[in-house]
């Protein structure tokens, strides 16, 4: 599987929007981009996924650059609950791999 | 999206004994993945459970300490053998949901085992 780089951690206030980036620069034509997130003491929950488009849905949105060389996952008005581990993780097969991920924190 | 009761939801176990952890699927399924988190680490994948076949396993991870069990398509079951304090992690189940409105795979909430 390919690999991901994503920073250790990132902060944010409250209601304010988030960008979570992701490189992945040995991304294949067929690796779809997916975002998983562990909240403290919880398996982890799918966030989105995508393979060449923008991607919205309840919970956050998904830009990818056009040459799929990075990601970024938005979170548009973070709140409290949002602080969790992002995981960003590309997949061609049917098994998530997961990397080291992004710790969030947000503050009031 | 599909519901995972996992049980037991934690344990302390003695060195040098076994454990069998159930994940019990409320829709049939066809792969199911066990993961193990050791404390303050990412997941990593120990094996893929086919219904029918015997599991897949990832490197540095076999059969004889980690038998999985696959019978039906809702259930399955991860034995850790031989415990040792190593083996302190929380271990989780996960399946792929297609019939999810938002395609993906769902984890159950985990088994925290502690080998003293």
């Amino acid at each position: 599987d390919a690999k991901t780089t994503q920073p250790n951690s990132m902060e944010s206030n409250e209601e304010e929007p988030v960008h979570l980036p992701c490189n992945h620069s040995t991304i294949s034509g067929t690796d779809y981009i997916h975002w998983y997130r562990q909240l403290p003491s919880q398996g982890p929950e799918y966030v989105i996924h995508g393979l060449t488009s923008n991607v919205n849905n309840r919970m956050a949105s998904l830009a990818i650059a056009e040459d799929r060389k990075s990601s970024t996952l938005i979170l548009h008005r973070a709140t409290l609950r949002d602080a969790a581990v992002y995981y960003c993780i590309l997949m061609d097969t049917d098994k998530l791999i997961f990397g080291t991920g992004t710790r969030l924190q947000v503050f009031p | 999206s599909a519901v995972i009761s996992q049980k037991p939801s934690r344990d302390i176990c003695q060195r040098g004994t076994s454990l069998t952890i159930q994940c019990q699927v409320d829709s049939q399924v066809t792969m199911m993945f066990w993961y193990r988190q050791q404390p303050g680490q990412s997941l990593t994948l120990i094996a893929t459970a086919n219904q029918g076949s015997e599991a897949t396993y990832e490197s540095g991870f076999v059969i004889d300490k980690f038998p999985i069990s696959r019978p039906n398509l809702t259930f399955s079951t991860l034995t850790v053998s031989n415990m040792s304090p190593e083996d302190s992690s929380i271990y989780l189940c996960s399946v792929e949901d297609r019939g999810a409105a938002d395609y993906g795979y769902t984890f159950g909430s985990g088994t925290r085992l502690t080998v003293v």
